[in-house]
């Protein structure tokens, strides 16, 4: 069973750029969620994708925004990059949101750095 | 909002026993996770707690409770491959039927020979 698949897993950009990162969940997960990881604040909560709907949204500025596809895979947007959004930014998916644990299972991240 | 709070780092020592705290404020309590995460790769889930009480998973346990808000992770014949951080999360009802994970900001723990 594949995992969950981030591209790309590096990039650079610069100030002002706009960048898009995708996630392919696990196969039969419907629940896609976004995720930014800086040595600073940890994780950090971006959004949550679920059949295509947005369920939940984090405290972050307009410039972040997502979308899921009918095939449950989902991609994150960040317009006008800043230095600030330098980061790891992880996507996990889960089965459900009310399964039994709704346990996330993560990629291994795109590391965006902006220069 | 929520409040989650455990130790920066900790050291202990090949083969003894660490407790990692967890505290946290919330409204909506519907779950309490642990995932590890090795430096340079994605958190994997190690544990889950939705009452209170002791979950045991091998080596690792965890520990909740909901009128204390708190929780704790127990690895037990610690390794040198459990140095790792190890991140608590709790999920939250977010409004209208759906819930959020959110986690603390990690706990460093460096297993020394």
């Amino acid at each position: 069973k594949a995992g969950v698949t981030q591209t790309p897993r590096y990039l650079i950009k610069t100030r002002g750029q706009q960048v898009t990162l995708s996630c392919s969940p696990i196969s039969g997960h419907r629940s896609v969620s976004w995720y930014q990881q800086t040595p600073g604040q940890g994780l950090q909560f971006l959004f949550e994708y679920f059949s295509e709907t947005q369920r939940n949204k984090g405290n972050f500025p307009g410039r972040f925004s997502g979308r899921q596809f009918s095939n449950s895979r989902s991609e994150m947007n960040v317009s006008t990059l800043e230095l600030g959004d330098s980061a790891l930014y992880l996507c996990a998916s889960s089965l459900e949101v009310t399964d039994l644990t709704g346990e996330l299972f993560f990629g291994e991240g795109s590391r965006l750095t902006v220069l | 909002g929520q409040n989650i709070d455990q130790p920066t780092e900790m050291t202990a020592t090949e083969g003894a026993i660490v407790q990692i705290n967890c505290t946290y404020q919330t409204s909506g309590f519907n779950g309490l996770f642990w995932y590890q995460q090795h430096a340079g790769e994605a958190p994997t889930f190690l544990s889950y707690n939705v009452l209170d009480g002791l979950e045991e998973k091998g080596r690792f346990s965890s520990f909740l409770s909901r009128s204390k808000g708190y929780s704790y992770l127990l690895l037990k014949e610690l390794q040198m491959k459990d140095s790792a951080s190890y991140l608590c999360a709790v999920r939250a009802l977010a409004g209208a039927g759906s819930y959020q994970l959110t986690f603390g900001k990690g706990t460093k723990l460096s297993v020394i020979p």
